[in-house]
């Protein structure tokens, strides 16, 4: 049973362009969370996403971000127009329906220059 | 107030001495918590979860919860240099689905 899986591990960005961030939950899982992680800081809630419902988006910022998760693929999360201030890691969590542990994928790396 | 609090060290402790990471929340109706180990530079990964009052204990891992004083906290007995790392406490709440949400982490360093 493969883990929660991210791709890519790292992406390098100019500033203005797109980031596209992948994550590919642990079978049976059908949430998805996204987090931030500026360098020596702790995780930031961002989405949380239900196949193809987000639940609760409170920590997105309002422009340039949106995240999805289809009936089918991975979720996806998009950052448009990227800023210095958007370099940082970006973690993916899986959790199935009936239980609230969730479980991290490697995280991608985003740097803008 | 943040929703889940820690302090954020570091905490150092010497090789075989017990380390004790707390944490507070805010949020009385959360009713799930977990602590994070996280390497520098890898992901985080879950060690203990805890659901209910008192003590829940591990290998040499101990978690206690206290919903009264809305207090969560691990315990890591006889420490090993390998144990050095960033714990990250995180609380569940309810938003039409469980949020995770997690403090800035205590960095314990266990030296040799």
């Amino acid at each position: 049973n493969a883990g929660v899986m991210q791709n890519p591990r790292h992406l390098v960005r100019r500033r203005g362009q797109e980031a596209r961030l992948r994550c590919s939950p642990m079978k049976g899982h059908s949430h998805v969370y996204w987090y931030r992680q500026l360098p020596e800081e702790g995780l930031k809630f961002m989405v949380y996403l239900q196949k193809e419902n987000i639940i609760d988006e409170s920590g997105m910022p309002k422009e340039r971000f949106s995240a999805e998760f289809p009936k089918e693929g991975p979720s996806i999360l998009r950052i448009q127009q990227v800023v210095r201030g958007d370099s940082a890691a970006y973690f993916c969590a899986s959790s199935p329906p009936d239980r609230t542990e969730a479980f991290f994928g490697q995280g991608t790396r985003l740097t803008v220059v | 107030q943040k929703e889940v609090e820690q302090n954020s060290g570091p905490l150092s402790v010497p090789e075989g001495a017990i380390a004790s990471l707390n944490c507070t929340y805010s949020d009385r109706v959360s009713q799930s918590f977990f602590w994070y180990r996280q390497y520098s530079g890898k992901s985080p990964e879950l060690i203990m979860s805890i659901y209910s009052n008192g003590d829940k204990e591990d290998g040499r891992f101990t978690a206690q919860l206290n919903k009264a004083s809305q207090y969560v906290s691990l315990l890591i007995r006889d420490s090993q240099p390998s144990d050095s790392a960033t714990y990250l406490c995180a609380v569940n709440a309810w938003t039409g689905g469980f949020k995770t949400i997690f403090g800035a982490g205590t960095r314990l360093f266990v030296k040799a």
